[in-house]
């Protein structure tokens, strides 16, 4: 089944201490991004990547890393997590290059940050 | 810069009523427009896209859109809402390669028995 898959669903953690958010696509797509989403604010895309080894900062980035080591991987770095990143956050992936390529979406991630 | 403006943080309607859902967007032009739901607990799912072959778009579950250039609107319809229809909608705007798409800030949808 063609998904996009991310680990862990729910996540708490203290301020400060580093966490990553898992994401693997099985569909060959060459784009992946990162996207916070708030109430009343919708989704924020934090970074975005075109390719392996090219990535690129969205809206948001500030707070957060990225790598794109290899083509189904994104995971999403929190080096020092503080409580505004305290969202739910959702990766997300296309075919890319193409403009009317839609985003498939995983199930997003809940992380508090305390 | 392109953005997304959606009028109606939550729209309530009876079911069997029209719904309209508002998108209005600021984007160079061509502007690669979608709709998205989000269900509970889930992530979005794609409704619809428009790819400028026809300015009526259709799309899963009954759900169509109309691109009005004139008015840079891409206002979300359905004729008769179902229950099954209560979730959020966001409308988004991508670039021309597709590598940084905006959302609006998203509508709930409730629907009344």
């Amino acid at each position: 089944e063609a998904q996009v898959t991310q680990n862990p669903r729910y996540l708490i953690t203290v301020t400060g201490k580093k966490l990553t958010v898992t994401c693997s696509q099985n569909m060959n797509h060459e784009y992946m991004s990162w996207y916070r989403q708030d109430p009343g604010l919708g989704l924020r895309q934090i970074y975005y990547s075109m390719n392996v080894e090219v990535t690129d900062k969205g809206d948001v980035p500030e707070g957060y890393k990225v790598s794109r080591k290899e083509k189904r991987n994104f995971p999403l770095i929190l080096e020092s997590p503080s409580p505004n990143q305290t969202s739910l956050y959702f990766c997300a992936s296309s075919l890319g290059g193409v403009w009317n390529s839609p985003l498939h979406f995983g199930n997003g991630t809940r992380l508090t940050v305390t | 810069a392109q953005s997304v403006t959606q009028l109606g943080s939550h729209v309530s309607v009876s079911e069997g009523a029209l719904v309209l859902l508002r998108c209005n967007y600021s984007s160079s032009v061509p502007p690669y427009l979608f709709w998205y739901v989000q269900y509970p607990n889930q992530g979005l799912q794609l409704l619809l896209k428009y790819t400028s072959a026809a300015t009526l778009v259709k799309g899963i579950n009954g759900f169509e859109a109309e691109f009005k250039k004139s008015e840079t609107s891409f206002h979300l319809t359905k004729p008769s809402a179902h229950m099954s229809d209560a979730a959020e909608y966001f409308c988004a705007v991508t670039g021309y390669y597709g590598q940084n798409f905006v959302f609006g800030p998203g509508t709930r949808l409730s629907v009344l028995p």
